[in-house]
């Protein structure tokens, strides 16, 4: 049974540039999560997404968007990157009933 | 102020020394989730709680909701127990959102 899993493991932008980052849910998880965790900080929630739609969202501008497929994988896109965009990029899934949050590895997106 | 504060920032302990990690929030809550992150980032829960205590191999994490914080305690800590600590809430009933605390670095030497 695979966890969630996130590609890529790690990336490098310049300024100005648009990223994609992808995320497939534990198997049998309908809802997915994205955070942002800056060096030495907690992780930041970013969005929510369940049913292909966005759900909940955090303080984060329009620059941060998402989209959740039917087989409820995930992208979280960010265009126009700055340099405080560098981060690592969480993605967490869950069943939509309840339970833990299982999360993934992270991608570590450099903006230089 | 933070939503959820966590203490200590920084613990370094001996091999074998009983740990204690604590963490208290403002906000009511429908659960609390203690997790566990390594260098390089992964993440791993360790446990959700909405209430009591749970156990689990040489961890053990308690909340009392009336106080507003919980604690994870670790027996017989191992040089591998080494990591960060982080404490993050589920506010509310609705979603899956998870505020985090800033995370309690643990260093164990041998």
């Amino acid at each position: 049974d695979a966890g969630v899993t996130q590609s890529p493991t790690h990336l490098i932008k310049t300024r100005g540039q648009q990223v994609t980052l992808r995320c497939s849910p534990k198997s049998g998880h309908d809802t997915v999560s994205w955070y942002q965790q800056a060096l030495g900080q907690g992780p930041q929630f970013i969005f929510q997404y369940y049913e292909e739609e966005e759900r909940q969202r955090g303080n984060f501008p329009d620059r941060f968007s998402g989209h959740q497929f039917p087989n409820y994988s995930s992208e979280l896109n960010v265009n126009a990157l700055l340099l405080g965009d560098s981060a690592l990029y969480l993605c967490a899934s869950r069943l939509a009933g309840g339970g833990e949050q299982y999360f993934g590895p992270g991608t570590r997106l450099t903006v230089t | 102020k933070n939503e959820v504060e966590q203490s200590p920032q920084n613990l370094t302990a001996q091999e074998g020394e009983f740990i204690t990690i604590n963490c208290s929030y403002s906000v009511g809550i429908s659960a609390l989730h203690w997790l566990q992150q390594h260098p390089g980032g992964g993440i791993v829960s360790l446990f959700m709680l909405s209430s009591g205590k749970k156990k689990h191999g040489r961890l053990i994490a308690t909340i009392n909701i009336q106080e507003k914080h919980s604690s994870l305690h670790i027996t017989a800590s191992h040089p591998r127990d080494s990591a960060v600590y982080i404490c993050a809430v589920r506010i509310g009933t609705s979603g899956s959102r998870l505020t985090f605390g800033e995370g309690t670095q643990l260093t164990v030497n041998p």
